[in-house]
């Protein structure tokens, strides 16, 4: 029972192509995040929810847009896919009704590979 | 700003050894939450703890065990008898109260050899 399921699992795709990430939670969170890992870097804040329609940056937003439209669905878009993110993406839910001191609960990742 | 960090990039120890992994916080809030999540090699991120700043008892679960000290800002990690299993990369992150997001440290990669 994940509670929050991300997809596609494994992606490939060229530069300057459009890619849309999809994280889905059953656990009715009020707070979705989506994160990149990369090394030396270790996992860094992209975008965040906080309620449907109700969407704020993080740290390395550039390049990206999300959209959450209903509660259980929080999706990351790269408008044009660059090199440089290439990452592997992490979505997030917070673990209380609150959001705060809880935790967070993640997703299984989303290895993205731009050539 | 708050910031976590993990001076050990890497630690590579033998089976059996006990281990230390280091994690120094800045925030300038008074309540505020650390976290520790391990990542094994099959990619997960795994929670492991959460203490909040007003609690600072030590915290022991089999062979884990934690050290909260707000007068060091650290939050260390120790893992007595270490095993292979234990081989993952470890994130220490902080929570503050005015925010809604987790801050991670860049991570300790540990290595327990056979």
């Amino acid at each position: 029972d994940a509670g929050i399921t991300q997809s596609p699992r494994h992606k490939v795709t060229e530069t300057g192509t459009p890619v849309t990430l999809r994280c889905h939670q059953t656990e009715n969170h009020r707070y979705m995040y989506w994160y990149r890992q990369d090394p030396g870097h270790g996992l860094r804040l992209i975008h965040y929810s906080y309620g449907v329609k109700d969407t704020d940056k993080g740290e390395v937003s550039d390049g990206y847009s999300v959209s959450r439209s209903k509660t259980e669905d929080f999706l990351l878009t790269l408008e044009s896919a660059t090199s440089s993110q290439t990452s592997v993406y992490f979505c997030a839910i917070s673990a209380g009704p609150q959001g705060y001191g809880y935790g967070y609960t993640f997703g299984s990742g989303t290895r993205l590979t731009v050539v | 700003a708050q910031k976590v960090t993990q001076a050990q990039t890497e630690i590579s120890v033998v089976e059996k050894e006990d281990v230390t992994l280091d994690c120094v916080y800045e925030t300038r809030d008074t309540t505020y939450y650390l976290f520790w999540y391990k990542q094994p090699p099959s990619g997960e991120l795994v929670f492991l703890i959460r203490r909040n700043s007003f609690d600072e008892q030590n915290e022991i679960s089999g062979r884990y065990s934690w050290n909260f000290q707000k007068s060091t800002s650290s939050f260390n990690f120790t893992i007595t008898a270490s095993q292979v299993v234990d081989s993952a990369v470890y994130f220490c992150a902080l929570h503050k109260s005015s925010g809604d997001k987790l801050t991670f440290g860049t991570g300790t990669r540990l290595a327990v050899r056979p």
